[in-house]
């Protein structure tokens, strides 16, 4: 089945540092989607990257779709301690396999005050 | 507030107990899912329903069986688990599983099996 690496695992980070995880897969993807879980919660959507190289802005995150659709990153400008949680994201092959979404192991984000 | 509700919150059951889990979702979706997540893994998909029929089973142990009702319900029936069903169990909808669109998850359900 589709296979995602996602890297860091964890992300120790001070307040106001940049901090970025990558998403890798030896497949082109469709599509890729981006979800936060903070602590004690559920994830939560982000973001959907759909075209080759597209690159979205959300206030300080920013999200890119590599131009071959086999890898994205997820970018967070001076980070906020609100930030903290695990940042997964999600990929499906495409065709029947839409809505089949491959889960990355996700990178855990602690951010120090 | 999700629009995708869980119950219960928090679950512990002997290896020899059967319980359920209840998931509605109040978004007018399509699509319902379960997923499982363990401490240090990746989300792993379990099961997918679509307009009430079920489409995916990811090879999981027939001690889970899922039942969908209808496209705003979905339960897991779980009988004599064991220790390493220990997880939290995701409920999630969408509006179409053949359309690439954003998964509502719950809150989830914390089971614990002694």
């Amino acid at each position: 089945g589709q296979q995602v690496m996602q890297i860091p695992q964890y992300q120790h980070v001070q307040e106001g540092e940049d901090f970025t995880t990558y998403c890798n897969s030896s497949t082109t993807l469709s599509n890729i989607q981006w979800y936060k879980q903070r602590p004690g919660g559920h994830p939560v959507f982000l973001i959907q990257l759909v075209k080759s190289g597209e690159v979205k802005k959300q206030k300080r995150l920013t999200f890119q779709f590599g131009e071959a659709k086999k890898n994205s990153s997820l970018h967070i400008t001076a980070t906020q301690t609100t930030d903290v949680g695990t940042y997964f994201c999600a990929v499906s092959a495409g065709g029947t396999s839409y809505g089949k979404l491959t889960f990355g192991q996700g990178t855990i984000l602690t951010v120090h005050p | 507030e999700t629009g995708v509700t869980q119950t219960p919150r928090h679950l512990v059951m002997g290896m020899t107990n059967k319980k359920s889990l209840k998931c509605e979702q109040h978004l007018g979706h399509n699509a319902m899912y379960w997923y499982k997540q363990s401490a240090k893994k990746p989300l792993e998909l379990m099961f997918v329903y679509n307009f009430k029929e079920q489409t995916e089973n990811n090879s999981v142990p027939s001690r889970f069986s899922p039942e969908c009702p209808n496209s705003s319900h979905l339960f897991l029936h779980l009988h004599t688990l064991q220790p390493e069903d220990s997880a939290l169990y995701l409920c999630a909808s969408s509006q179409e599983p053949g359309i690439a669109g954003e998964l509502f998850f719950g809150e989830g359900s914390r089971l614990t099996v002694l």
